[in-house]
């Protein structure tokens, strides 16, 4: 069983504040790294997929970075607004790709605060 | 944009009942999957596909079985429900390493 370990497991934040929190997973047979985000009687929804070591992602005010060799990467958003509050879900991908499904974290929980 | 659909939304189930949680997929995906999400657990993978015909077992296959006789199609089966199996299920389909595409989820309750 894969170890894919996310902090915090909530966070509240002040509207306009920047956050960010961690993701990290197995450093070895690695394939690629998702985000997605997930809203309350939603979906999950796909903010980055990376696969290479150094990446950076950027889709507005979120950003996502990869360190394949430490096993870690980190979430940043940027003035946190009210329709940012959700759950992001990392997701690990093994050497497989897509064959061997993708393992989650338990997520973070974010709040923001008016 | 259908994307992923599941069916049934809602369904409560009496123990030992069995049913089927349906999901389809009209973008031509090969991979699919099962995935339960239970309280403060994040999400489990029961069962995937890789294409027609193939499926595995994933992290929690006890009590479920699959098929995947079409690339759009990808039904779980309940055999014997327990109240363990209460838990909301999640079906996805990516086209690889790419992202995947959730449905909307089935929230089961067995009693």
């Amino acid at each position: 069983i894969l170890n894919v370990e996310q902090s915090p497991q909530s966070l509240h934040v002040q509207e306009g504040d920047s956050t960010n929190f961690t993701c990290s997973f197995p450093s070895s047979n690695f394939y690629a790294l998702h985000w997605y985000r997930w809203e309350t009687a939603k979906s999950p929804e796909a903010l980055f997929v990376m696969t290479l070591n150094g990446d950076e992602k950027k889709k507005g005010r979120i950003s996502a970075t990869l360190n394949t060799k430490e096993g870690y990467s980190y979430l940043y958003i940027k003035g946190s607004q009210p329709e940012d509050s959700a759950t992001y879900l990392c997701a690990f991908m093994g050497s497989g790709g897509g064959a061997d499904g993708l393992t989650f974290g338990k997520g973070t929980h974010l709040i923001i605060q008016p | 944009n259908a994307g992923v659909t599941q069916t049934p939304k809602f369904r409560i189930l009496k123990i030992g009942q069995s049913m089927t949680l349906q999901c389809t997929q009209d973008m031509n995906h090969n991979y699919m999957y099962w995935y339960r999400q239970d309280p403060g657990m994040g999400l489990k993978l029961i069962y995937y596909s890789v294409g027609a015909g193939i499926t595995d077992k994933g992290e929690v296959p006890n009590g479920y079985n699959v098929s995947r006789s079409t690339t759009e199609d990808f039904p779980l089966r309940l055999e014997l429900a327990a109240p363990s199996q209460t838990s909301v299920y999640f079906c996805a389909s990516s086209p690889g390493h790419l992202e995947a595409f959730f449905g909307q989820g089935t929230r089961l309750t067995v009693v």
